[in-house]
């Protein structure tokens, strides 16, 4: 099983709505991650956070705000989106050290639709 | 150019098949390699590193070829539970931060 967690596993929202997605790691990471996934395309990086601060922002618009309280906690507030946010918002984690064999573990994803 | 490129699939193949995919990768100076499989409309989960020497890991063994920069994935006998996207993972190095993702090869095991 998964040891990082989101919260909700699906949301539907309107335009004008604020909502935040949530995702929780419990593997003592220090390098957590936001992607987006359209259907049948591969994961597309949002952001990255390393040791709660920002290091990566890969150009998304400002509706997408991303928070990170702790090393344990990343959130995703969504404002004003469109409906071609629509996708499933992927939340990863990694250790963060320079070890060649690192790689990120994934939640379980949450399904937006935007109306 | 894409930076890893994938067997575009669908793959259809009956149960008790082996099957092989292939994938390449632009950057020379990629450091370390990963298969990962995503189930529908479930999130990517890590299958295995690949590993210099090429690994094995039951029925899945992968390769890594560093001078054509192409790295495989076999799965002998296939069950029905191995349907599923395949993704090729590439590292730049360092942190996993720069991980590079190919658009993935769609397997369905037929009973």
């Amino acid at each position: 099983d998964t040891e990082v967690t989101q919260t909700p596993k699906h949301l539907v929202m309107g335009m004008t709505n604020k909502k935040s997605l949530k995702c929780e790691q419990h593997m003592g990471h220090r390098a957590m991650y936001w992607y987006k996934q359209k259907a049948k395309k591969p994961p597309e990086l949002m952001f990255v956070y390393s040791y709660e601060k920002l290091s990566i922002n890969e150009s998304v618009p400002s509706r997408f705000s991303p928070e990170c309280p702790n090393s344990s906690l990343l959130n995703l507030h969504l404002h004003a989106l469109q409906p071609e946010d629509s996708a499933l918002y992927l939340c990863a984690s990694s250790q963060d050290y320079s070890g060649l064999q690192e790689t990120q573990y994934f939640g379980p994803g949450t399904r937006l639709l935007v109306l | 150019r894409k930076e890893v490129e994938q067997d575009p699939g669908p793959f259809n193949v009956p149960e008790g098949a082996t099957v092989a995919f292939n994938c390449t990768y632009s950057n020379s100076a990629s450091q370390s390699f990963f298969w990962y499989r995503q189930d529908c409309r479930k999130e990517p989960k890590l299958l295995m590193s690949v590993y210099s020497s090429g690994n094995e890991d039951g029925r899945f063994t992968a390769q890594l070829n560093r001078a054509s920069q192409y790295i495989s994935l076999l799965i002998r006998d296939s069950k029905l539970s191995d349907s599923a996207t395949y993704l090729c993972v590439v590292n730049l190095g360092g942190s996993a931060r720069q991980l590079t993702f190919g658009s993935g090869t769609q397997l369905t095991v037929l009973p």
